[in-house]
């Protein structure tokens, strides 16, 4: 099946660092990208949506300024979570749909961030 | 949003058949139903989705109600590495082909050796 590749996977960070997070579709082409975040024993609550050349779409309660989210290209978004505060450690996976197979949705293994 | 209802947890034993419910009685015409699982400290993993006829593949069988507003997700013999999290999600569309998933709580399959 398709292969979305999610790095790093595991990351400390100091509170107040930024951190970015790669999100790529190895064998397809994704126009639309979506990132989650998942605390533990919590379901995973979408954050926002990426279409490729164009704005994100954030979900209510998610903070634009702080989770900058760029999907410059078919194969890659980024998330970058800025000024990082211990309430922002958690557990965060990407998705990807394929552009011709637009049914399903391809996750990453997810990131977990811990913010001392 | 469409919802879904599943039991919190079910167990099974090892090649035994798996049904795992999920009710959504307020689904639209247009709302796929979509089956993912997670594995622990994993990102989820496509299983099967359908719309109005039972569909079946390499890992699972989706039994879909006639009403529409039911669901079973089956597992014809579980393994030890079938136990995870099974999220039932209506697949809403919001404009033009877009879509999003919004998950719920799930259900977390136990399966015994």
């Amino acid at each position: 099946g398709a292969v979305v590749s999610q790095h790093p996977s595991w990351v400390i960070c100091k509170s107040g660092t930024s951190v970015k997070i790669e999100c790529r579709s190895l064998d397809f082409q994704a126009t639309t990208m979506f990132w989650y975040r998942q605390f533990p024993k919590q379901s995973l609550m979408l954050m926002a949506t990426s279409n490729e050349g164009s704005k994100a779409t954030y979900e209510q309660g998610v903070e634009k300024d702080k989770f900058l989210i760029n999907h410059a290209s078919l194969t890659l978004s980024t998330l970058t979570v800025t000024s990082a505060h211990p309430e922002d450690s958690s557990f965060y996976i990407c998705s990807a749909r394929d552009s011709l197979a637009k049914n399903i949705q391809y996750f990453g293994a997810g990131t977990r961030l811990s913010v001392l | 949003d469409a919802k879904t209802t599943q039991p919190n947890s079910m167990e099974s034993n090892e090649e035994e058949p798996v049904h795992l419910p999920c009710n959504h009685s307020t689904i639209s015409g247009t709302d796929y139903i979509h089956w993912y699982r997670q594995l622990p400290s994993q990102g989820p993993e496509y299983v099967i989705h359908g719309l109005t006829s039972n569909v079946n593949n390499r890992m699972a069988s989706l039994a879909i109600a006639e009403d529409r507003k039911s669901s079973t997700l089956i597992l014809h013999r579980a393994t030890l590495r079938d136990a995870a999290v099974y999220y039932c999600i209506l697949r809403e569309t919001t404009f033009g082909s877009n879509y999003k998933l919004t998950f719920g709580k799930g259900t977390l399959l136990t399966v015994n050796p």
